[in-house]
């Protein structure tokens, strides 16, 4: 069964301290994404990718940085968490065709609670 | 700023019923229209897409897409309780990020 593999479930962690969220997804998507589901807000972007080494900031890219050294791997880092980044992060990914470039296949998701 | 709208709900209906949920967009050059369903705790899933303007009927489900009034909607026949779910609206235009809308609660009553 193909998938989105998101590295923490669950993570708790300080005011100011670095975070890395981790996702590997298995189908050779050449598209990743990663979003923030907040109640009230919906599904927000903050950063996609189309390839390998290249990023694009999305709607709301401020306070958070990515990464992607390889097709499979697309990891998002807080520099400095804050309290207002306490949300649910999905990633996803799509292939780079151009009838599958919109069926994102998600992760289960990492609920990251700062203090 | 592109602007995808929906009602957030919940919206209910009986078992057996006809749910309508809508979906109205901001960016007349919006090509492409997709619903996502997620259930409680969980993540979104592609239900449903459609391209022109239309009907498109997959089983119980019905998407219309009417893009002289910028609007997009999704029709499930014969509800069922399984069907309790919040359902997301999602338009892009041509090979830019979906933009989601933040979704509709069904709340299917048996």
């Amino acid at each position: 069964d193909v998938k989105v593999t998101q590295s923490s479930r669950y993570l708790v962690k300080r005011t100011g301290e670095k975070v890395f969220l981790e996702c590997v997804q298995d189908m050779d998507h050449e598209n990743m994404f990663w979003y923030r589901q907040d109640p009230g807000l919906g599904l927000r972007l903050i950063y996609f990718s189309y390839d390998v080494k290249m990023k694009e900031k999305g709607d709301i890219p401020e306070g958070y940085s990515v990464s992607r050294e390889k097709k499979e791997r697309f990891s998002l880092i807080l520099e400095s968490a804050s309290t207002n980044q306490t949300s649910m992060y999905l990633c996803a990914s799509s292939s780079g065709t151009l009838s599958g470039a919109n069926v994102l296949t998600f992760g289960a998701g990492s609920r990251l609670t700062v203090l | 700023q592109k602007e995808v709208e929906q009602n957030s709900g919940p919206l209910s209906v009986p078992e057996g019923a006809i749910a309508s949920l809508n979906c109205t967009y901001s960016d007349r050059g919006s090509q492409s229209f997709f619903w996502y369903r997620q259930y409680s705790g969980k993540s979104p899933e592609l239900i449903m897409s459609i391209y022109s303007n239309g009907d498109k009927e997959d089983g119980r489900f019905t998407a219309q897409l009417n893009k002289a009034s910028q609007y997009v909607s999704l029709l499930i026949r014969d509800s069922q309780p399984s069907d309790s779910a919040t359902y997301l609206c999602a338009v892009n235009r041509g090979n830019t990020p979906l933009v989601f809308g933040k979704g509709t609660r069904l709340s299917v009553i048996a």
